[in-house]
């Protein structure tokens, strides 16, 4: 079926350094799915980060990018420098072109150190 | 700016209990959705509908209804709680029905099960 797997439930970094999330996919489909950054702030619902809708592209939003990358099924997080107020939960998410659902990974904690 | 509002933000109910969780969107938004969140695990869909009076089963609807009563209200409706359903509750809306639009999430509900 349609899955994400994100391999972390937290990351911890220090401010000002470099930042990977991972996450691969897997999808039943023969077209390629679209693919999404949600972030979550404390207290907060969920919110759009970034989406991917073409194979071998790149999102980019608020100094985070992310590469759809077909060959490896993987669409990680980057951010060059995090600041200590990204410190939220970031899910990786699927969307298949056939059908009408959304799947999201288990989602995994960034905390950012001073 | 897309709005979702969940009531209440914290509940705390009984085993067997009645208990409503309530969403309301001013985006007029086609699609609403009831999703759940647990330690370890991603968002899982509830219920969803694309229209007041319009209902669809996600993937883990066991022990809840739901009722779309107008474009803009969405009702999670849990009418013999369980402690297995303890758990931080989500409504979203989008346009469509997810597959590369932006959904929109209200701030969430704790609901505890004693």
């Amino acid at each position: 079926g349609d899955s994400v797997t994100q391999t972390e439930g937290q990351v911890t970094v220090s401010e000002s350094k470099s930042l990977i999330i991972n996450c691969t996919y897997s999808t039943t489909s023969i077209a390629y799915p679209n693919l999404f950054w949600y972030v979550r702030y404390p207290g907060e619902g969920l919110q759009l980060l970034l989406k991917v809708i073409t194979a071998g592209q790149k999102g980019s939003s608020r100094g985070f990018e992310a590469t759809y990358n077909k060959e490896t099924t993987s669409f990680h997080l980057q951010k060059a420098s995090v600041q200590e107020s990204d410190s939220a939960v970031y899910y990786c998410a699927l969307a298949p072109n056939n059908n009408n659902r959304i799947f999201f990974g288990d989602g995994t904690q960034l905390v950012v150190k001073p | 700016e897309a709005a979702v509002t969940q009531s209440p933000r914290n509940k705390v109910t009984v085993t067997g209990g009645n208990v409503t969780l309530s969403c309301r969107q001013t985006n007029s938004h086609n699609y609403m959705y009831w999703y759940r969140q647990d330690t370890g695990h991603g968002l899982r869909l509830i219920h969803y509908s694309y229209g007041a009076g319009n209902l669809q089963i996600g993937d883990v609807p066991d022990g809840y209804k739901a009722t779309r009563t107008t474009q803009e209200d969405f009702f999670l409706l849990l009418e013999l709680a369980s402690p297995s359903q303890t758990s931080l509750y989500f409504c979203a809306s989008s346009t469509g029905t997810g597959g590369a639009e932006t959904l929109y999430f209200g701030s969430g509900t704790r609901l505890t099960v004693l």
